[in-house]
């Protein structure tokens, strides 16, 4: 499984616009890559997928470039509820490589966002 | 249409005892996952069962973890002989069966277990 490498932790006021980036130089051709949301004592949660250039639904952006090596998460205007660890996940969702189809957490982002 | 259950929602084992972890995957799913997370760490994968079968141990230590997904019922993870060093979070996804020609299955987690060992 292609190893990810993200920053530990980002800061952001309410309302900005903040962008996680996520270096995954050894992703494979059948890779996708996603991202999971999680609270504190809480399990992840889906926020969004992708395989390659913009990908976009009504939580977040997800950027890719063409050579699909690393990705950013955007999140519009985050609030105080957005305070969490994003994960950013890359991996064969359909099990093609292994025949399994488990996801490979990293430690993750912790972001903060501050009144 | 319920979440992915997982029950307790914490456990106190003191050592030597034996853990067991249930999990319901939502309504028409029939992969299931464990993963462990230790304090201020990412989600470890431990086992990828499917109905009646075990399709991935491969995060599994080799002693004390059981994994099992029968026909009928939950998913148990069961850990014989706990040690402190098993205190962590337990989580369990479910996603839907693999199908041909989709491109992507998201895993759907529950609010995991958490336990500590005295």
């Amino acid at each position: 499984l292609a190893k990810t490498t993200q920053p530990i932790s980002m800061d952001s006021y309410e309302g900005q616009e903040v962008n996680i980036t996520c270096s995954h130089n050894n992703i494979a051709t059948n890779d996708y890559i996603t991202w999971y949301q999680q609270f504190p004592s809480q399990g992840p949660r889906f926020i969004i997928q992708g395989y390659k250039t913009k990908v976009t639904n009504e939580v977040a952006s997800l950027f890719i470039p063409a050579d699909r090596k690393s990705s950013t998460l955007s999140l519009p205007r985050v609030s105080l509820s957005d305070t969490a660890v994003y994960y950013c996940l890359v991996g064969d969702p359909r099990g093609l490589q292994t025949g399994a189809n488990n996801l490979f957490f990293g430690t993750g982002t912790r972001l903060t966002v501050i009144p | 249409n319920a979440g992915v259950m997982q029950n307790p929602r914490h456990l106190v084992r003191r050592r030597g005892q034996e853990a067991r972890l249930r999990c319901s995957p939502m309504k028409g799913h029939s992969h299931v996952y464990w993963y462990r997370q230790l304090p201020e760490e990412g989600l470890k994968f431990m086992v990828y069962l499917q109905k009646e079968n075990i399709i991935d141990e491969s995060g599994m230590p080799k002693e004390r973890f059981s994994a099992e997904f029968p026909k009928e019922g939950p998913s148990i993870l069961r850990i014989q002989q706990v040690v402190r060093g098993d205190s962590a979070a337990y989580f369990c996804a479910s996603s839907p069966r693999l199908r041909q020609g989709v491109e992507k299955e998201t895993q759907y987690f529950g609010p995991g277990t958490r336990l500590l060992v005295l």
